[in-house]
């Protein structure tokens, strides 16, 4: 089956500086795309989603950017905090899937230091 | 609201044993999902449920069964246990039905040790 896999594994960027977190997803045909934040020992939350009829959604702090020619997709952090040290997943689900079917990536595992 | 809310929070078992993992929503959502999650490793679905009354295999069926006992609940059960299904699992619910898509919510997960 296709997959969504992520460039790199772990990111560490300073408090207070931008990060930028990669996903490079399979399936020309997904449509829907959602950034999870993952904490240590939780369940993942929601952060922002997008689809495929956008190229860019802003939320607090936080911007997607779809890249449908390259299948590519990139979560923006601003002012990063050590609140935002998580693993972050995207997610990509296909048109006329049934129950939203979501296919997850690896992770993105992003420390910040203070 | 609790979302969603999943019992037992840890769980040792030995080979060959069976037990049930229990998940409850009271978002009223009527997509629910059962994932296993291995260290450094991205999420992976086992069994879902897209409406009360139905169940569909996942990408990792093997080893696991379903229940959607009523739109609220959806239980997990393994019936003999191996040391393979060590793994943090997660319940999940969405409001998607039939194609639609939407976020899923996450429940604090189960974190199942195999001896």
């Amino acid at each position: 089956g296709e997959s969504v896999g992520l460039h790199l594994p772990t990111l560490s960027v300073q408090e207070g500086d931008n990060s930028i977190i990669n996903c490079a997803y399979s399936n020309s045909a997904s449509d829907y795309f959602i950034w999870y934040k993952q904490e240590s020992g939780k369940g993942p939350q929601f952060i922002i989603d997008i689809r495929s009829n956008m190229d860019k959604r802003q939320g607090q702090r936080v911007t997607v950017l779809l890249n449908k020619t390259v299948k590519h997709l990139s979560l923006q952090i601003a002012a990063t905090q050590p609140g935002d040290s998580a693993v972050y997943f995207c997610a990509e689900i296909p048109p006329n899937t049934n129950a939203g079917k979501s296919t997850f990536g690896d992770g993105t595992t992003l420390t910040v230091k203070p | 609201n609790a979302g969603v809310t999943q019992t037992p929070k840890f769980q040792v078992l030995k080979t060959g044993q069976s037990m049930t993992l229990q998940c409850a929503q009271d978002m009223n959502h009527n997509s629910m999902y059962w994932y296993r999650q291995d260290p450094g490793m991205g999420l992976r679905l086992i069994y879902y449920s897209a409406s009360e009354g139905t169940t569909d295999k996942g990408e990792v069926p093997n080893g696991y069964n379903v229940s959607r006992l009523n739109k609220r609940e959806f239980s997990l059960r393994l019936e003999s246990a191996a040391p393979s299904q060590t793994s943090v699992y997660f319940c999940a619910s969405s409001e998607a039905s039939g194609t639609g898509s939407t976020e899923q919510f996450f429940g604090p997960g189960t974190r199942l040790t195999v001896l």
